[in-house]
């Protein structure tokens, strides 16, 4: 069974600009969440959406939002970028995005804001 | 306050030796707590999720128990070996308000030969 996919895996922007980050999830996966991780503050939960729905939602500003399609699949996107946006962004699947659900990471998309 | 707080932040340990770690978390209003293993350069890993009070769950040489009655799990390593070099990460599920999984910083073990 392929695992979570993220593309790209590097991305260089400068401030003021926006960005698009893709994540598609193990198959038969309904829930994917995503996460922040910067130095010193550890992973920290976006949103998650699950039938194409935004089901859960974390304590960042409106500039980051996402989406899901039908396939699962989702992608994340910041706009008007600020320098303290740099950070690896996670998704994670899991079946139903219950508590009690495994969740499976993606490797990874590391965003620089110059 | 939703806080999961691990310790130490880091540890070395030599081969062949065990070791343990902590997650704590708020007690009240548990869910499930799960445990990560984040290897550089790879994604993060998912080792168990535990639920119940007193669950002790094993995978290979990795054990975990969970007492949710005062907020703690323990991670334990038997026999260390190099490639248990990784970053352990918990996360508390939380139920209130936004449902989400709340990480600690995590321990760093590295595992010197």
């Amino acid at each position: 069974k392929a695992g979570v996919t993220q593309t790209p895996r590097y991305l260089i922007k400068t401030r003021g600009q926006q960005v698009t980050l893709s994540c598609s999830p193990i198959s038969g996966h309904r829930s994917v969440s995503w996460y922040q991780q910067t130095p010193g503050q550890g992973l920290q939960f976006l949103f998650e959406y699950f039938s194409e729905t935004q089901r859960n939602k974390g304590n960042f500003p409106g500039r980051f939002s996402g989406r899901q399609f039908s396939n699962s699949r989702s992608e994340m996107n910041v706009s008007t970028l600020e320098l303290g946006d740099s950070a690896l962004y996670l998704c994670a699947s899991s079946l139903t995005g219950r508590g009690t659900d495994t969740q499976y990471f993606g490797p990874g998309t590391r965003l620089t804001v110059l | 306050i939703l806080n999961v707080e691990q310790s130490p932040q880091s540890l070395h340990v030599q081969e062949g030796d065990s070791t343990n770690f902590t997650c704590s978390f708020p007690s009240s209003n548990f869910y499930a707590l799960h445990w990560y293993r984040w290897e550089t350069a790879k994604s993060p890993e998912a080792l168990f999720v535990m639920t119940l009070n007193g669950d002790e769950k094993k995978k290979g040489r990795i054990s975990a128990t969970l007492n949710t009655k005062e907020g703690y799990s323990y991670l334990y390593i038997k026999g260390s070996q190099p490639e248990d070099s990784a970053t352990y990460l918990c996360a508390s599920y939380y139920i209130q308000g936004a449902q989400k999984l709340v990480f600690g910083q995590g321990t760093r073990l590295t595992i010197n030969p």
